[in-house]
């Protein structure tokens, strides 16, 4: 499968804990996404890579959020001191450069299967 | 697997029919537009897009139609089949050449058999 993958699919842990979720998008996309969905919504832009290079954060990242993306290709998000109101599912979408002529939708966000966080 | 959207609008029709779902979107500003279908544990996958310089576009069974007058979108799906069933999200760029998408709310399409 050369889709996006996240790790792990599934997360429980204990309020005050710390998690860090992994994602690894299709080979050669330089473009790599977070986002957060609750139950009953769309997906909410949480932050956005260009390769290595974090060019935008939502106001909903909080300071407990981090993300990184140190060789421009997996990213990892981490959570710290997890609140019950960060029970989510976490997708990561990553694109082709725009330049790529084999994108036939340059625009276009491929998803993974997203990670599951229930803090209890 | 767990559900999406348990309380999202609904729409349901008979296998063979035409569906057509609608969405608002809310940046007149916003030049290019994606609509999505998600089933249940699975990410958000892509079915058509078309950018602001158009009013229609066609795909394999599916059409988008973009409203800019009124700021609308629709996705159209011929002869609906059971595999189309999943929930429905349309996504607007944030502004013009930007990658960030904001998204719908969604709307369930349920097919009757």
């Amino acid at each position: 499968d050369t889709g996006v993958s996240q790790n792990p699919r599934h997360k429980i842990t204990k309020r005050g804990q710390n998690v860090t979720f992994r994602c690894d998008p299709i080979s050669e996309h330089n473009r790599l996404y977070w986002y957060r969905q609750t139950l009953g919504q769309g997906p909410e832009f949480l932050t956005y890579f260009q390769n290595e290079a974090q060019l935008e954060k939502s106001r909903l990242l909080s300071d407990r959020f981090s993300a990184e993306r140190p060789k421009g290709s997996f990213s990892t998000l981490e959570i710290q001191r997890t609140e019950q109101g960060d029970s989510a599912m976490y997708l990561c979408a990553s694109s082709p450069p725009v330049w790529d002529r084999r994108a036939q939708h340059s625009y276009e966000q491929y998803f993974g299967p997203g990670t599951r966080l229930t803090v209890t | 697997g767990e559900s999406v959207g348990l309380h999202l609008p609904t729409l349901s029709v008979q296998e063979g029919d035409n569906s057509i779902i609608n969405c608002a979107y809310s940046n007149s500003a916003s030049d290019y537009f994606i609509w999505y279908k998600q089933e249940s544990g699975k990410g958000p996958q892509f079915i058509i897009d078309i950018r602001s310089n158009m009013d229609k576009r066609q795909g394999q069974r599916v059409t988008v139609l973009l409203n800019k007058t009124v700021k609308h979108l629709s996705l159209q799906i011929a002869a609906t089949q059971p595999g189309d069933s999943a929930v429905y999200f349309c996504a607007e760029n944030s502004s013009p050449g930007t990658y960030k998408y904001i998204f719908g709310t969604g709307t369930r399409l349920k097919v009757l058999a």
